[in-house]
């Protein structure tokens, strides 16, 4: 199964752009990459997911590299409610489940 | 639209107990998956199932065992627990090829 390696924490003041690093070197053609993020004592949720091309909604945007080797999860105004821990996810689609692989993820702080 | 429920929040355990950790969705849902959490840790995969009937095992499926008599619920069952047992656990569900929407959690701690 490909892995994900994410910095462990990233600071951010508030209402500035967050730019959150992923690198997923043994990506394979058909992995979609999946970033979720988790908010104190709470499930995960979805953020935003990709394949090849860069994609944008309303939470956030997603820079992919051109060999897909690497991520890039964009906020572009952190703001308090921001404060979570990040995942970037490669859904395993080899045997056809679709299942997640989660690493320990980015603990996000923003600075008021 | 409750989404994904978990029962019950909050629960602890004697060594050597059972239980069963209670996950249902509302979403019409073929697929669902039970994780469990360790603290400071991501979030690994336990069992997970493609439709009623259909079960499969995950990464850490040892002393859990689940089953899928409908496409709403997906209970997991907890045989003779241990302290290592002790985490959060999540439930999600999701179509194919779709994003998983996760319940809010069951805290176990196993004494």
């Amino acid at each position: 199964d490909a892995k994900t390696t994410q910095p462990n924490s990233m600071e951010s003041n508030e209402e500035e752009p967050v730019h959150l690093p992923c690198n997923h070197s043994t990506i394979s053609g058909t992995d979609y990459i999946h970033w979720y993020r988790q908010l104190p004592s709470q499930g995960p949720e979805y953020v935003i997911h990709g394949l090849t091309s860069n994609v944008n909604n309303r939470m956030a945007s997603l820079a992919i590299a051109e060999d897909r080797k690497s991520s890039t999860l964009i906020l572009h105004r952190a703001t308090l409610r921001d404060a979570a821990v990040y995942y970037c996810i490669l859904r395993d689609v080899g045997s056809g489940t679709y299942k997640y692989i989660f690493g320990t993820g980015t603990r996000l702080k923003v600075l008021a | 639209n409750a989404g994904v429920t978990q029962t019950p929040k909050f629960r602890i355990l004697k060594i050597g107990q059972s239980m069963t950790l209670q996950c249902a969705q509302d979403m019409n849902h073929n697929y669902m998956y039970w994780y469990r959490q360790d603290p400071g840790m991501g979030l690994k995969l336990i069992y997970y199932s493609v439709g009623a009937g259909i079960t499969d095992k995950g990464e850490v499926p040892n002393g859990y065992n689940v089953s899928r008599s409908t496409t709403e619920d997906f209970p997991l069952r907890l045989e003779l627990a241990a302290p290592s047992q002790t985490s959060v656990y999540f439930c999600a569900s999701s179509l194919p090829e779709n994003i998983q929407y996760f319940g809010a959690g069951t805290r176990l701690s196993v004494l």
